[in-house]
């Protein structure tokens, strides 16, 4: 039984630059969320999916963010014109149903220089 | 929305004492779990408890959803179990809203 999976596990990144993470969840597992952490703060929320719709995104996500999960398997976060301030660890989460336990990936840290 | 508040936010134990974390939080609530998060930052499920009481080995948690509360005991602490301890809920929606953790250190 696999867990989730996030890749890369670390990105360096020029401002200005454009990135993309990649998030596998538990299979079956047809809720998947993502989450920023900051240093000494706890994960908060960003967006989730049921199966391949998106259905709440945070204020946090600015129209520089954007997240897909084509035909509800893996899901992708993309971050346009990368600004010091993106710098975090990008966490991925998914759960069974709504109210189930989430499971966490090990997270995506993202360094902007 | 939710308020999730978790005490104490450090706690320093020597190896073999036992502690007690509290996570209070503002609303009712359909989950509650308690996380590990290890120096790589990985999040380690430690219990999903919405109410009631959970044991796990030297672990265990109780939460009294009426009264908004649950707490993590750990029992005889190794060093191993250092590390930040998140509270995490979620009410109506289904995001879930994290407390600010607490940083527990053991020391041999």
């Amino acid at each position: 039984d696999t867990g989730v999976s996030q890749d890369p596990r670390h990105k360096i990144t020029k401002r200005g630059q454009n990135v993309t993470f990649r998030c596998d969840p538990i299979s079956e597992h047809n809720r998947l969320y993502w989450y920023r952490q900051t240093l000494g703060q706890g994960p908060e929320f960003l967006t989730y999916f049921q199966n391949e719709a998106q259905l709440e995104k945070s204020r946090l996500l600015s129209d520089r963010f954007s997240a897909e999960r084509p035909k509800g398997s893996f899901s992708t976060l993309e971050i346009q014109r990368t600004e010091q301030g993106d710098s975090a660890m990008y966490l991925c989460a998914s759960s069974l149903t709504l109210n189930a336990p989430q499971f966490f990936g090990p997270g995506t840290r993202l360094t902007v220089l | 929305g939710i308020q999730v508040e978790q005490s104490p936010p450090d706690l320093i134990l020597q190896e073999g004492a036992n502690s007690t974390l509290r996570c209070n939080f503002s609303d009712s609530v359909n989950n509650l779990q308690w996380f590990h998060q290890n120096p790589w930052g990985q999040l380690i499920n430690l219990f999903y408890i919405p109410s009631g009481t959970k044991q796990n080995g030297r672990l265990s948690a109780t939460t009294v959803a009426t009264e908004r509360y649950s707490l993590l005991y750990i029992s005889s602490s190794q060093t191993t179990d250092s590390g930040v301890y998140f509270c995490a809920v979620e009410g109506s929606g289904s995001r879930l809203t994290f407390g600010e953790g607490t940083q527990l250190t053991v020391n041999p």
